[in-house]
């Protein structure tokens, strides 16, 4: 089996502040994914990457940056954090199957901005 | 483009009932459908997955889901739930050939003694 590794857990940040997210995955799995899960909304897509040295936009990628240092690891930046805003972001890796791959989430890194 | 409609946000269930959880998806061709679970404080697991066949599916942990395409639906069920099934649980759609997942809302799950 593998694991998915999500730094830091937990995310205090300030109004206007850039924050970084760190993904890392063991499963050797071309496909990584960040995702926004808010109260009740469930999850959004931010950005994918289908495999090393590729990057695509979700459906809510204004207001972040995505960077896919190697395989094994999808890094998330929050550019400019906003006041009150409050969200879990889970990372998740799949094999490369066109849509029908499994995914493998992580625990989530939890973002406080005051 | 893919929607997922789950309309009960909380569904409340005695242990040993019976269960089924709705949902709804909205695409024009044939869609991978998926049933994923979060434990509280963890990342989602998959129960199980659909794209062809037999339109019954089965998963883990005595879960199962039946397809319709005439409903556009793909509701989960489980014939006699335990309190460890207490979480929240998705219902997720992507195209084949597509790598972009879309999640429904989720419903919250609570199995009381």
């Amino acid at each position: 089996g593998g694991i998915i590794t999500q730094t830091p857990k937990f995310l205090i940040g300030q109004e206007g502040q850039k924050l970084t997210l760190k993904c890392q995955q063991n499963f050797n799995h071309d496909t990584m994914y960040w995702y926004r899960q808010d109260s009740g909304k469930g999850l959004r897509l931010i950005y994918y990457s289908i495999t090393e040295n590729d990057l695509q936009k979700g459906d809510l990628s204004e207001g972040y940056d995505a960077s896919r240092e190697k395989k094994s690891s999808f890094s998330l930046t929050v550019t400019s954090a906003q006041k009150n805003e409050m969200a879990v972001f889970l990372c998740a890796s799949s094999l490369r199957d066109w849509g029908g791959a499994e995914q493998y989430f992580g625990p989530g890194t939890r973002l406080t901005v005051l | 483009a893919q929607s997922v409609t789950q309309p009960d946000a909380r569904v409340t269930v005695s242990e040993g009932a019976s269960l089924q959880l709705r949902c709804k998806y909205s695409y024009s061709a044939t869609p991978y459908l998926f049933w994923y679970v979060q434990y509280p404080r963890q990342g989602l697991q998959m129960l199980l997955k659909y794209y062809s066949g037999d339109p019954v599916v089965q998963g883990v942990n005595g879960f199962e889901a039946e397809f319709s395409k005439s409903d556009s639906s793909f509701h989960l069920r489980k014939a006699s739930v335990h309190w460890s099934d207490s979480a929240v649980y998705f219902c997720a759609v992507s195209a084949s050939g597509g790598y972009k997942v879309v999640f429904g809302s989720g419903t919250r799950l609570l199995v009381s003694p």
